[in-house]
């Protein structure tokens, strides 16, 4: 099976611009879910998406959202970027049924800067 | 809420030498716990998992053991190589949360020949 994929690898934006990212996970599955790495903050939870629908949200502000389409692609979208959200972002696929078997798998990530 | 909490690194050892990454969790009812490793670029990959009490998780040479009445799942090695070297990162997921995973601040390992 093919594994996690995320695009695009590296971005480099300005203060107050926005930014799309694109998660495809391995196929069968039908949760996403976004951290945000950072070395300061280590991984932190986004949010995760279940058949189209957010199931868990973090705390991160209104400026951070996402979806998912019907084929378990998902996107992330950052509004307004600050130099803060300067970071790797982590995607990870997994069956999304609540059992206790429920690993989660990464894609290699997108590197975001904000100039 | 959930934390984890790991053993502050770096971490530096000689090949063939020892390795213990303590990790402690706190959580409400029975997690799943693993650990994942990180190399340099690139994304997570699970290490080894366990899902009860108990319960030990292996895989290449690496092993932790659900301990519930420590809330702990130490990684241990016997005998590391230069390969090894990595971030390693505890991780809880709870079982009525399964795509919502809480990680430790992971321990950087450097294994010199």
């Amino acid at each position: 099976k093919a594994g996690v994929t995320q695009t695009p690898r590296y971005l480099i934006k300005t203060r107050g611009q926005q930014v799309t990212l694109s998660c495809s996970p391995i196929s069968g599955h039908r949760s996403v879910s976004w951290y945000q790495q950072t070395p300061g903050q280590g991984l932190q939870f986004l949010f995760e998406y279940f058949s189209e629908t957010q199931r868990n949200k973090g705390n991160f502000p209104g400026r951070f959202s996402g979806r998912q389409f019907s084929n378990s692609r998902s996107e992330m979208n950052v509004s307004t970027l600050e130099l803060g959200d300067s970071a790797l972002y982590l995607c990870a696929s997994s069956s999304g049924l609540q059992s206790s078997y429920n690993e989660q798998f990464f894609g290699p990530g997108t590197r975001l800067t904000v100039l | 809420g959930d934390s984890v909490t790991q053993m502050e690194g770096p971490v530096t050892l000689s090949e063939e030498a020892f390795l213990t990454i303590n990790c402690t969790y706190t959580a409400t009812g029975y997690p799943s716990l693993f650990w994942y490793v990180q190399y340099p670029g690139e994304g997570l990959q699970l290490l080894l998992k366990a899902t009860k009490a108990d319960d030990k998780g292996s895989n290449k040479g690496f092993e932790a053991t659900y301990r519930k009445e420590t809330t702990s799942f130490h990684l241990e090695k016997g005998s590391v190589q230069v390969s090894d070297s990595a971030v390693y990162f505890c991780a809880l997921s709870g079982r009525n949360n399964a795509g919502k995973s809480t990680f430790g601040d992971g321990t950087t390992l450097t294994v010199k020949p």
